[in-house]
């Protein structure tokens, strides 16, 4: 069983609101990453990091932040929510270090922004 | 462009049937893995393929590398209905093992 945990599951929020999304993982991986996903869609890399202090957009653009501070936390963040940000946001880590390239997700956070 | 390419995108089949799915691509990876999703829930790794021409087996479900180690299969025997979900193939490259995503093929086991 992975340990990487999101919260919240699941968010509704009016438009203009600041959030965060958190993500912690227990695993002591140095790569971590959120993808945007639509229900049943493909995966869309949004933002990326190799470890603390590193952190690097991913393919889709994305108008959320991201920090990197401790190496088991990877919050984003959205200043001002709108309606086309209402999607599933997955985190995920990895460690690559020995070559083993699984990632290993949390549960994802709904969101819906009203 | 996506460089993995999936198909199909969507399969309903009885339960009881078999069934192949596809992960294709002009480019070469160091290894390729599948995943399989549930709704409500984030991908769960089922494989790793490292080897061209590598075959595993979970249960009923039989993984294969192509030789090449451009392109990768997923066939179901006998497939049941708590094999539903999306499956996901993600092929790493570079030395940091970025993983490239599939778009994903939703199967849908009908009882």
């Amino acid at each position: 069983e992975a340990d990487i945990y999101q919260t919240p599951r699941y968010l509704v929020i009016g438009t203009g609101k600041k959030i965060t999304l958190e993500c912690s993982q227990t695993m002591g991986h140095d790569k971590m990453y959120w993808y945007q996903q639509d229900p049943g869609m493909e995966l869309h890399l949004i933002h990326y990091s190799y470890g603390v202090n590193s952190t690097e957009k991913g393919d889709l653009s994305s108008e959320s932040t991201v920090s990197r501070i401790r190496t088991e936390h990877f919050p984003l963040t959205l200043e001002s929510a709108r309606p086309s940000h209402t999607s599933q946001y997955l985190c995920a880590s990895s460690d690559p270090g020995q070559g083993n390239t699984e990632a290993f997700f949390g549960q994802g956070t709904r969101l819906t922004v009203v | 462009t996506q460089l993995l390419e999936q198909s199909p995108q969507f399969l309903s089949i009885q339960e009881g049937e078999n069934l192949t799915v596809y992960c294709n691509s002009s480019s070469v990876f160091s290894s390729l893995q599948w995943y399989r999703q549930e709704p409500g829930e984030g991908p769960v790794l089922l494989v790793t393929v490292v080897t061209g021409g590598e075959v595993k087996k979970l249960k009923r479900l039989t993984f294969q590398f192509g030789d090449a180690r451009k392109d990768s299969s997923l066939h179901i025997t006998a497939a049941q209905p708590g094999d539903t979900g999306l499956y996901l193939c993600a092929g790493a490259k570079g030395g940091n093992y970025q993983l490239i995503w599939g778009a994903g093929t939703k199967l849908i086991i009908k009882p």
